[in-house]
């Protein structure tokens, strides 16, 4: 396994077109998360997955934002209508909690990013 | 909710000498974990070293050790001999502990380290 693995690594689209992104987590991980980062700012957190249940989204995920994880594989963030504000960094990671374990530092593995520049 | 500082937005070391980068962070939590991730140009994030609060000694993982003072509510990052390869983005992050469930990671806006020859 060689990781947290991101597709495409940069995409450049017109305001109004939709656009996807894939995250490949490491194979034995359940958890699954998206983050977006912007220039100067520390990622922040718009989702995540326990297996294939999508059980939190943030107020950043607008209507526009859709993720899926079919069969707790991969995953997908779709992002439709784009807007300028949408342009940043949306980096994938997972992690592996056991949740019957009490404690225990539910350490993030990270992608290297899909860069999104909406123009 | 929790937040974190990081007052240095950027800092530059020689090679070979010793640098340390700030955190502060606000929460009401005993419980948490803290974390310092390094994010090398255009490459993923990667843990560098953790600590959990309730464990009083300084976490240390080969040159990067941490001095955590919790009721200063301080944890800042010191890189000893330092490589170019050190060169990046580090962040600090919080994790309030919570079994089970989401365990919220909130980030710093990070500090930019150059490492001159």
């Amino acid at each position: 396994d060689t990781g947290v693995s991101q597709n495409p690594r940069h995409k450049i689209t017109k305001r109004g077109q939709n656009v996807t992104f894939r995250c490949d987590p490491i194979s034995e991980h359940n958890r699954l998360y998206w983050y977006r980062q912007t220039l100067g700012q520390g990622p922040e957190f718009l989702t995540y997955f326990q297996n294939e249940a999508q059980l939190e989204k943030s107020r950043l995920l607008s209507d526009r934002f859709s993720a899926e994880r079919p069969k707790g594989s991969f995953s997908t963030l779709e992002i439709q209508r784009t807007e300028q504000g949408d342009s940043a960094m949306y980096l994938c990671a997972s992690s592996l909690v056991h949740t019957a374990f009490q404690g225990g530092a539910n350490v993030l593995t990270f992608g290297a990013g899909s860069r999104l520049t909406v123009l | 909710a929790q937040t974190v500082t990081q007052s240095q937005p950027e800092m530059s070391v020689q090679e070979a000498e010793t640098v340390t980068l700030s955190c502060t962070y606000d929460t009401s939590e005993n419980n948490y974990y803290l974390f310092w991730y390094k994010q090398p140009p255009s490459r993923q994030m990667i843990l560098v070293i953790r600590q959990e609060a309730y464990k009083q000694q300084n976490a240390t993982e080969n040159r990067f050790s941490v001095n955590f003072q919790k009721a200063a509510k301080s944890f800042s990052l010191k890189i000893s001999d330092s490589q170019l390869g050190d060169t990046a983005m580090y962040f600090c992050a919080f994790m309030k502990h919570k079994v089970g469930g989401y365990q919220k990671v909130t980030f710093g806006i990070g500090t930019k380290l150059q490492v001159i020859p």
